[in-house]
């Protein structure tokens, strides 16, 4: 069984920093999805990453795919406490049924 | 309004208890989705739909049951409930087969007693 793993598991950091987080596979991923949600709420994609080496930004994320499909990192530039949250990434199975979900990076952005 | 709706969205109940918690979409989606999530296990899959005849377990389906009523429809039933059953409920919907997108409704939190 495939496992998706996430870290680190919780980050606490000032407003302004910058971090990243990761999530690794020990298997090539067919495609790679990144959610944030927020305390009391479903998850909401991010964005979705297939190809290797792909780079994709969303105004202060920067997402990352690994050249060998195996991990992914996410990147936050000047966190704000808005940035607060669970960071999931899931793998999309090579059988397009289902998706599988990392343990999720927890994330605290104090004013 | 929201596309993913759930209800209820809080319900405490007693072991043994039948329980029932509802799914309904108006995005038009095919695939349908009941998630558990607990501290640090992330979300686990529980069972998926791709219509009103095709049901499908996942990875901890047992102690749960689940009916299509339509398409934009989809409840989970606990049949008889237990503790380790109190977790963070989601439904999700998906309508790209190719990247199977998950788009979540707001959660149920259940507490079993």
């Amino acid at each position: 069984t495939q496992l998706l793993e996430q870290s680190p598991q919780f980050l606490s950091i000032q407003e302004g920093e910058n971090l990243t987080v990761y999530c690794n596979s020990s298997s090539v991923f067919s495609s790679l999805q990144w959610y944030r949600q927020e305390p009391g709420e479903g998850p909401v994609l991010l964005v979705t990453v297939v190809t290797g080496g792909e780079v994709k930004k969303l105004k202060r994320l920067t997402f990352q795919f690994g050249d060998a499909r195996k991990d992914s990192s996410l990147h936050i530039t000047a966190a704000q406490p808005g940035d607060t949250g669970l960071y999931l990434c899931a793998e999309m199975k090579t059988s397009y049924d289902k998706v599988i979900f990392g343990p999720g990076t927890s994330l605290s952005v104090i004013p | 309004d929201a596309d993913v709706t759930q209800t209820p969205r809080n319900r405490i109940t007693k072991t043994g208890k039948r329980i029932m918690l509802e799914c309904s979409q108006t995005k038009g989606h095919d695939r349908m989705y009941w998630y558990r999530q607990d501290p640090g296990l992330g979300l686990r899959l529980i069972y998926y739909s791709f219509d009103v005849k095709d049901i499908n377990k996942g990875e901890i389906s047992d102690g749960y049951s689940v009916s299509r009523q339509a398409q934009a429809k989809f409840s989970l039933s606990l049949e008889s409930a237990i503790p380790n059953q109190t977790a963070l409920y989601f439904c999700a919907t998906s309508g790209i087969p190719a990247y199977n997108e998950q788009f979540f409704g707001p959660g149920t939190r259940l507490t079993v007693l």
